[in-house]
């Protein structure tokens, strides 16, 4: 089966100040990795993702995460951040193959990371 | 086009009552998805359709919980003999399977509250 682990639970910053949300997954086979918005009172929505390729993957508003299969992290970042992007931010991770024991796209999820941003 | 959506979007129901929660996931999508959000648990997998296939219960925390997707499309989570521990907020996901089955696309959920 397959962990994930958001260090952090809360992240307070201000308005245009730099952020990364950390997030560290453990597996034993090879995983896709995704990270997870759920604004207040909405449902999860898929932030960015990394399936293969790139090991730097981006978002539309700004956010970009890199998969580090060394260090098993997959830690999201923005340079500069926005009252908006004020939400909770859950990684997640799936196994890149079905089989015996593992659930095809079944996502383990961090418990989440709540980023507050202040003006 | 028309998300994944879901009903209730809230529910209160005394303990030991019965609950049926329904998702209508994105048409087309063939694997369908129940989660399960808790401030004690974080996210958890409860329940896999794809297809015609026989779904993977392996997430489902008791013999209480059973869900069916009729016609591979609406899906309905049942609990029956509901405890406080099964407050929480219920969600649906599908995605299209296949290759794509990771992209999951996710409802805005049931939130659960027993008394």
């Amino acid at each position: 089966a397959q962990s994930v682990t958001q260090l952090d639970s809360q992240v307070p910053v201000f308005e245009e100040a730099p952020v990364e949300l950390r997030c560290n997954y453990s597996s034993s086979v090879s995983v896709y990795l995704f990270w997870y918005v759920q604004y207040p009172n909405q449902g999860l929505q898929l932030l960015l993702k990394y399936l293969s390729g790139s090991t730097l993957v981006e978002s539309i508003n700004g956010f970009e995460a890199e998969f580090n299969k060394s260090q098993t992290s997959f830690h999201l970042r923005k340079p500069s951040v926005h009252i908006s992007d004020t939400a909770e931010y859950f990684c997640a991770v799936s196994a890149s193959a079905g089989g015996r024991g593992s659930t095809l796209g079944r996502l383990y999820f961090g418990r989440g990371t709540q980023l507050t941003v202040w003006p | 086009g028309a998300g994944v959506s879901q009903s209730p979007s809230n529910k209160v129901t005394e303990k030991g009552k019965d609950v049926e929660l329904r998702c209508d996931p994105i048409s087309g999508h063939t694997a369908l998805y129940w989660y399960r959000q808790s401030l004690g648990q974080g996210l958890e997998f409860l329940i896999y359709f794809q297809g015609n296939s026989a779904p993977d219960k392996s997430g489902l925390p008791s013999d209480r919980f059973s869900a069916e997707r009729t016609g591979g499309s609406v899906s309905t989570l049942t609990i029956q003999r509901t405890q406080q521990e099964d407050s929480a907020v219920y969600l649906c996901a599908s995605s299209l399977g296949g290759t794509s089955v990771y992209e999951q696309y996710f409802g805005p959920g049931t939130r659960l509250t027993v008394t």
